[in-house]
């Protein structure tokens, strides 16, 4: 696997309180994604990042924050978590742009109950 | 967006067979890309193939692009039990990758 490591890898929440997830990585890649799959969805982009302090908005982004203050920290927040947050969520990274192949994390199973 | 979608869904063959699984997408696109996710894991990079390229082999796999058609299909030869997981296709251009609901392949021993 890549240099990519999430934490944690498991987390029970309740509903309303806020949630920090945290992908690292050790390949000085540029690009970085968080992603959110659930059954008959597939794989939908959160937030990315495509610098230090530089991110934008994915197609399923209400309800999260994101924050990338170095290269190998990319932080994804949940402000008030809800049920049909309960997901599994996975990082990735990329040396480039869209053209560029994707390496992603093992990923975090989030639930909120 | 560069959204792929896969087809079929779901596909379960013997040990042995072939294995093919067929993409389409609706936007001009770079390259496009397959990915395998095994099951509870993260997706694994396979093979990418640019827009100018027609086919692309990668030991037992084998990607054709038909830009005109926009489609693309994987055709994963003498499969195994090993194979078994779900493969996504996506196009990529110039925003972030879209990714589609993959195609389960189960390889019955």
């Amino acid at each position: 696997d890549a240099g990519i490591t999430q934490s944690p890898r498991h987390k029970v929440t309740e509903t309303g309180t806020p949630v920090t997830l945290r992908c690292h990585q050790t390949e000085n890649h540029r690009y970085m994604y968080w992603y959110r799959q659930d059954p008959g969805h597939g794989l939908r982009l959160i937030h990315y990042s495509y610098g230090v302090k530089d991110t934008d908005k994915g197609e399923v982004s209400d309800g999260y924050s994101v924050s990338r203050s170095k290269t190998e920290d990319f932080l994804l927040t949940l402000e008030s978590a809800t049920s049909s947050q309960t997901s599994v969520y996975f990082c990735a990274i990329s040396d480039g742009a869209s053209s560029y192949e994707q390496y992603f994390g093992p990923g975090t199973r989030l639930t909120v109950t | 967006s560069q959204q792929g979608e896969e087809d079929p869904q779901a596909l379960s063959i013997q040990e042995g067979e072939n294995a093919t699984m067929n993409c389409s997408y609706k936007t001009s696109i770079n390259n496009l890309q397959w990915y395998r996710q095994n099951s509870g894991r993260g997706l694994v990079h396979l093979i990418l193939i640019r827009s100018n390229e027609r086919e692309k082999h990668s030991g037992r796999l084998r990607v054709t692009l038909d830009t005109s058609k926009k489609s693309s299909s994987l055709l994963i030869t003498a499969s195994r039990a090993a194979d078994t997981a779900s493969y996504f296709c996506v196009g990529s251009g110039n925003t972030p990758l879209v990714f589609g609901k993959g195609t389960r392949l189960s390889v019955i021993a």
